[in-house]
Parts: C-alpha cells; structure tokens; sequence
C-alpha cells in the first residue's frame, strides 16, 4: 500500500486556470506538508499542517491555498496560475519530533503553459 | 535561521569508486539531520538520519556521522553502483513540528 499518495501526477494546464491537487497519507502520522521543487531541484516548504491546523505558511502567493480536511488529507487549491508555477510538487507526512523521519509522496508534476 | 549547504555538483565517479559528498548546517537549537536521495522520475526517500551529535546514520553501505563541533554531516561510500545514481539531499529539522530545510542537492552519476 502506498504510505503517502498524490493525484495526480502529472498536470498540464493553461496560465490564468485554477487547478488542484490532492495528498493523503495512511501513516496515522498528525503533519503533513507541501513542498515545492523548482527545476533545478531545489526544494522548499510551502505549507504545514499539524491536525487539520496550518502552522508553517511560508512566504507563498495567495494564489496557493492548502486544505486539510482530516489529518490523512492535505489538498493545495492553485488559482490563476501563472508560467512560474511550473515545478514539481511533493507532498510529506511525519509523526511530530525533531526526530522523525518525512515520508514523501511521488510528487506531481505541473506544467504551465 | 537554519540552513544547509552542500558542496557543488555534479559529481560523475566510476563504479566502485568512493564516494564523499559534503555538507555543513547553520541552526538553532539541536536539529536532527538527514539525507534524502531522489532517484530519476521520483519523489524523496529517506536514506539516512542522525537525531543527536556523534550519531553515525547507515544504510545501503552509506554512512554520514553528524559532527556538532564542525557542523557537518557528510555523507560516504566505499564503492559505488550504477544503481546510486541520483541525487542527494542534506536536511535538517529543528523543533517537534518543523518543516525540513534542506541543501541544493548534488546530482550523482556513476559510470560503469
């Protein structure tokens, strides 16, 4: 089974669409995250939640809005896109402590057009 | 605020070559360090941590030994495989629910 899963993998879209993408993990683990790798594989966080309740926003258009409707889900609603948004996404799930290891998911895909 | 740096990339060795990629971290508190390794076509797995100072993290014949007094947690292996092609990230995480901040990642290329 799949520990972190996201759909969908690949996304290609217009500039000025909205479009989303779903992330669900069934580790039991209480914070997840969205991160963003651009193309040249650097990554940052975007957002983290801990129990449905957001506690990292780092600095992110207001374009991105996340979502977490129950802790085993973290979705990130993109309006008006724009080219610069093109990166691949990755969603993560870990168990508080400094210590815990992040499971990722396979990461999706966007492609702006 | 925290940050990790890694030493430039890319790397292409021969197999069986060995294998030294360099990192060193800035941060408050006492972080736990990791590495990540991301195979072509996918998402970050796990390869190796170290929760507190002089901790050696290992898997895969991989080995990183996290070192406070010169803030680093390089990462080597004796003999490399095509198959470790990918690339490599150094992380850290400060705090119970802190995000992971990582390095740039160094692409690594092994040739048969």
């Amino acid at each position: 089974d799949t520990a972190v899963s996201q759909t969908p993998k690949y996304l290609v879209t217009q500039m000025g669409n909205d479009k989303s993408i779903k992330c669900e993990q069934n580790l039991g683990h209480d914070t997840m995250y969205w991160y963003k790798q651009d193309s040249k594989k650097f990554l940052k966080i975007m957002f983290s939640y801990n129990n449905k309740e957001l506690i990292i926003n780092e600095t992110v258009p207001n374009r991105f809005s996340p979502k977490s409707p129950d802790k085993a889900h973290l979705n990130l609603h993109i309006n008006s896109l724009e080219l610069g948004d093109s990166a691949v996404y990755f969603c993560a799930s870990s168990p508080a402590g400094t210590g815990e290891t992040q499971y990722f998911g396979p990461g999706t895909r966007l492609l702006v057009l | 605020g925290n940050s990790v740096t890694q030493m430039e990339g890319p790397v292409t060795l021969s197999e069986e070559a060995f294998l030294t990629i360099n990192c060193t971290y800035t941060a408050t508190g006492y972080p736990s360090l990791f590495w990540y390794v991301q195979y072509p076509g996918e998402g970050l797995q796990l390869l190796l941590k170290a929760t507190k100072a002089d901790d050696k993290g290992s898997n895969k014949g991989f080995e990183a030994t996290y070192r406070k007094e010169t803030t680093s947690f390089h990462l080597e292996k004796g003999s490399v495989q095509v198959s470790d092609s990918a690339v490599y990230f150094c992380a850290l995480r400060s705090g119970a629910n802190s995000k992971l901040t990582f390095g740039k990642g160094i692409t690594l290329s092994v040739r048969p």
